[in-house]
């Protein structure tokens, strides 16, 4: 089955940038998500890249893929106190997502 | 309006009780989930239901057992509680891609369940 790594913690300071990477296994996803998880309530999807891309960015989000490493990373560009959370990488498989096992951002002032 | 809504949000229980989780989702998605996630945040699948069908049973325990009795409802139900079914459930929703691919999971604020 597909296995998803994640370093589990990231330490920043408010402002700076902050780079979470995801390795995986199974190179048939066809979407890689990225989900956050705030304390006390459930994961909620941040954006997501179809395998077909390198890079996708959405506003201080920036996804990067690269396939042949199986490699997937998320930039956070001016990172804020309200991003410390956890983020979860996720691939799709077969009627479900496999998420990995999760970065703890901590965002210090 | 909350799209998945799962009720209890905590519950404490003592071992070798019997106890349920209940979920429903208003997005009108045909497919719901229920994930555990550990002390360590680890998130794992446990089910999935496609119009009321079970898809997914992963290596889980026969003491849980999941009902769908409709495509917006997924329950869980658990037996003879262990101290290591103490975990956060989460259940979640999705409406299934072309192929059967996963499209974006919805899920509800998550039931921490407690086994003393």
């Amino acid at each position: 089955g597909e296995d998803v790594e994640q370093s589990l913690f990231l330490s920043v300071r408010e402002g700076d940038s902050s780079v979470i990477n995801c390795t995986y296994t199974d190179s048939s996803s066809t979407y890689l998500y990225w989900y956050k998880q705030e304390p006390g309530a459930g994961l909620q999807l941040l954006t997501y890249i179809f395998s077909n891309m390198d890079m996708k960015q959405d506003q201080r989000l920036t996804v990067l893929l690269n396939k042949k490493d199986k490699h997937l990373s998320l930039r956070i560009a001016d990172t804020q106190t309200g991003d410390s959370a956890i983020y979860f990488c996720a691939g799709t498989g077969f009627q479900k997502l496999v998420f990995g096992t999760g970065t703890r951002l901590l965002v210090s002032p | 309006d909350t799209a998945v809504s799962q009720t209890p949000k905590y519950l404490v229980t003592q071992m070798g009780n019997d106890k349920s989780i209940k979920c429903e989702q208003n997005l009108g998605h045909d497919t719901m989930y229920w994930y555990k996630q550990d002390s360590k945040k680890f998130l794992k699948i446990m089910f999935s239901y496609n119009n009321k069908e079970l898809i997914i049973n992963e290596t889980v325990p026969n003491r849980f057992s999941p009902k769908s009795p409709d495509k917006a409802h997924l329950n869980l139900h658990i037996n003879s509680l262990e101290l290591g079914d103490s975990a956060v459930y989460f259940c979640a929703s999705s409406q299934a891609t072309s192929g059967g691919l996963t499209g974006e999971l919805f899920f509800g604020e998550g039931s921490r369940l407690t086994v003393l």
